[in-house]
């Protein structure tokens, strides 16, 4: 079935380094864009990354352009988030997301993984 | 950035009664704008796409409306699953923005 499995979260000190992952299954993945959402508790959704099917194109929320880097390999089905020089407001729950639309367009969210905690504290 | 700005923030019904929920965006997206649900400890569930076309397996109660800056989010007849909070998002920019959130309670 089609799915998206987080994993990667975890606690770190503020400044610290940390890579999550998504692994994809059932869907071509190659064909389509993906996405990082994040949720702090208790609070709403907030979008943070967008890579192109192809990986070519990439965009970033201004709360983490320059500290987070998107990519992915399509060969092993993965997206990843780099996170680096991570504050205690990075601190949420990260969920990865397939965009529906075309391979370079930016659409609605129709697969969500089951996300993962990232915990920012010394 | 394009701000979304949902109403009301919170909001408590009964169930069978009908509910709508408003999202406006800060400038015109067209008809770039979707909705989700999503239940405590899980996922946000994709229920309606470009402004009114429905999800696959998504129930017919659900439906959305709108275009440029002023969309609805209605539930027909509220069942007990369908409490829950519920986004808009836009995909009109590259910079994707959510609104805040409504959050629909048991009466």
């Amino acid at each position: 079935q089609v799915q998206l499995v987080e994993s990667g979260g975890g606690v770190v000190q503020p400044g610290g380094s940390l890579r999550l992952s998504c692994a994809a299954s059932g869907f071509t993945f190659s064909s389509y864009g993906m996405h990082w959402v994040r949720q702090a508790p208790g609070k709403g959704l907030e979008w943070v990354a967008f890579i192109r099917y192809d990986g070519s194109n990439k965009y970033y929320a201004d709360s983490v352009k320059g500290r987070f880097t998107i990519s992915r390999d399509n060969s092993k089905n993965t997206l990843y988030l780099q996170m680096n020089s991570l504050r205690a407001e990075d601190t949420a729950v990260y969920y990865c997301a397939k965009d529906r639309g075309g391979p370079g367009s930016i659409d609605a969210f129709d697969i969500w993984g089951q996300g993962t905690m990232v915990t920012v504290s010394s | 950035d394009i701000q979304m700005t949902q109403s009301p923030s919170s909001l408590s019904a009964s169930v069978g009664d009908r509910v709508t929920i408003t999202c406006r965006a800060s400038q015109s997206i067209s008809s770039y704008l979707n909705w989700y649900q999503q239940k405590p400890g899980k996922a946000p569930k994709l229920l309606i796409y470009a402004a009114s076309s429905l999800q696959s397996g998504v129930p017919s109660r659900f439906s959305g409306s709108g275009s440029g800056t002023d969309f609805t989010l209605t539930i027909s007849s509220l069942q007990p699953e369908d409490f829950a909070t519920y986004y808009c998002q836009q995909s009109y920019s590259t910079q994707v923005t959510f609104g805040q959130g409504t959050r629909l309670e048991i009466k």
